[in-house]
């Protein structure tokens, strides 16, 4: 099994600032089989990014994802308040087929 | 509007049954494999089960296989998740998710239902 390890766990940025977060994997995935999803309180989790670097429909081009082998990441450019969230990386693989990484949180400074 | 809606959660004994349904609308529900994720309260996403497009194939994360169930009618557009021999840890919220068609992630979620397993 394919173990996604999200770093840090907890972000504290303010908006305006640039958010770089962090998704190793415990061995090497193909760039087209993952993706980053964000999610806020209450809400099912929205796509953001698949095949690593593409970006869903509809979501700004601030949200942008990089990555190959074992270290993928998701940067957000410039932070607007509505981008605070947690937000989860995760691959799609054989067995188990998808796994998520733990989740980092992005919280207002 | 594409939207799924799941709904059949609810309070359940450890030891009971419960079948959670996701109804598909806005898409052509038989040409997409399907998904079921959950999270506990206070935690992360964890993939439960999948369904190919039509119901021939299936699989399941270890912690459910044996105890859940998986399938799909496309006549109703319509996916389930049976679950039996329920225990605390299965307490969370379930997603159904459409895995999209071209890529490897899961482009449209519904909105959770409840699932809560105590005495």
């Amino acid at each position: 099994e394919i173990v996604l390890t999200q770093s840090p766990g907890t972000l504290s940025l303010s908006p305006g600032e640039r958010a770089t977060l962090s998704c190793r994997a415990s061995q090497s995935v193909s760039s087209s089989y993952v993706a980053w999803y964000q999610q806020k309180p209450g809400q099912a989790p929205r796509l953001l990014i698949y095949g690593a670097s593409s970006r869903a429909t509809g979501i700004p081009d601030r949200f942008s994802g990089s990555g190959s082998g074992t270290d993928f990441t998701l940067t957000i450019s410039r932070l607007e308040p509505e981008d605070f969230a947690v937000y989860y990386c995760q691959q799609y693989g054989s067995s188990p087929p998808v796994t998520f990484g733990q989740g980092t949180k992005l919280e207002i400074k | 509007e594409v939207q799924l809606v799941e709904s059949g959660g609810g309070l359940v004994q450890p030891g009971g049954s419960l079948r959670l349904s996701c109804t598909a609308s806005g898409f052509t529900f038989s040409s997409y494999w399907m998904h079921w994720v959950r999270q506990a309260p206070g935690k992360g996403l964890v993939w439960v089960s999948r369904i190919n497009s039509d119901g021939s194939s299936t699989s399941y994360a270890d912690s459910v296989k044996g105890r859940f169930t998986i399938s799909r009618d496309n006549a109703k557009n319509t996916l389930y998740l049976q679950m039996n021999s329920l225990r605390a840890e299965d307490t969370a919220v379930y997603y159904c998710a459409r895995e999209g068609r071209v890529f490897y992630a899961f482009d449209i979620w519904g909105q959770g239902t409840v699932v809560t397993v105590s005495s």
